[in-house]
C-alpha cells in the first residue's frame, strides 16, 4: 500500500462548479497535511495546509481532514480555468522530518 | 527577493557523465531537500539535510550524492550509477522541520536529460 494515494484523474469539472480532490494516507500517526498546486512544467506551490480534524477555509479553497478515516480532501469552489493544474497531496509522517507526496490529481476546468 | 534558486533550468548530458545540480536559498531555512519527478508522477525524495554538514538518504538515494557545507547551498550530483537520470529535479527548503509548520518552498526546478 502506498503511503499517500490520490486518484490520478484526469478530473474534469465545469467552470463555476465545485472541484473535489481526495487523498488517503496509511500512517495513522501522520501529523501535517498539505495541498500543492503544480502547473505543467512548473514547480509545486503550497495552497493549503491542515493539522487538525475538520475544515479549514481560505478563499475559494477548503481543506478537510478526517484522521479517523485517514482521509484529506481539497474543495475548490467557483472553479476557474486558471485552477486547471495537477494537485499534489503531501503528508508529514510520524517521526520523519520529511514530506511524502501522492502521485497527484490532474484537474481540468472546462469553460 | 527571498527564494530558492536552481540552476541551470535545462541540462543535457551524455550517459556515463556525472552532473551537479545547483540549489541556493536565501530564506535562512535550516532544512533542504531534493526531490525527483517523472512524467505523470508525484515527487520522490532523494536526499534531505536538516543542518549543515549533515544529510540523510531519502527513498531513492542510489546513484546520487549531496553535500551541505553551507546553510544556503545543497548541491546534488547525479552520478553515472543512476540508471534512469532523465527527470525533473526539484530542490526545496523548510523553515521548521520539527514542528507543525512543515511547509516546503520549492525552486523552479532543473530538467535533466541524459542521452
Amino acid at each position: 500500500q502506498k503511503e499517500v494515494e490520490q486518484n490520478s484523474g484526469p478530473l474534469s469539472v465545469p467552470e463555476g462548479a465545485i472541484a473535489s480532490l481526495n487523498c488517503t494516507y496509511s500512517d495513522r500517526g501522520s501529523q501535517s497535511f498539505f495541498w500543492y498546486r503544480q502547473y505543467s512544467g512548473k514547480s509545486p506551490e503550497l495552497i493549503m495546509f491542515i493539522y487538525s480534524n475538520g475544515d479549514k477555509e481560505d478563499g475559494r479553497f477548503t481543506a478537510q481532514l478526517n484522521k479517523a478515516s485517514q482521509y484529506v480532501s481539497l474543495l475548490i469552489r467557483d472553479s476557474q480555468p486558471s485552477d486547471s493544474a495537477t494537485y499534489l497531496c503531501a503528508v508529514s509522517l510520524r517521526g520523519a522530518q520529511k514530506l511524502v507526496f501522492g502521485q497527484g490529481t490532474r484537474l481540468t476546468i472546462n469553460p | 527577493d527571498g527564494g530558492i534558486t536552481q540552476s541551470p533550468k535545462y541540462l543535457f548530458r551524455k550517459e556515463g557523465q556525472n552532473v551537479t545540480l545547483s540549489c541556493e536559498q536565501n530564506l535562512n531555512h535550516d532544512a533542504m531537500y531534493w526531490y525527483r519527478q517523472d512524467p505523470g508522477q508525484g515527487l520522490r525524495l532523494i536526499y534531505y539535510s536538516q543542518i549543515v554538514n549533515d544529510f540523510q538518504k531519502g527513498d531513492i538515494a542510489e546513484g546520487y550524492s549531496v553535500s551541505r557545507e553551507k546553510k544556503e547551498s545543497f548541491p546534488l550530483t547525479v552520478t553515472s550509477a543512476q540508471k534512469n537520470p532523465t527527470a525533473f529535479y526539484l530542490c526545496a527548503s523548510s523553515m521548521d522541520d520539527r514542528g507543525l509548520s512543515f511547509a516546503l518552498h520549492f525552486g523552479n526546478g532543473t530538467r535533466l536529460t541524459v542521452t
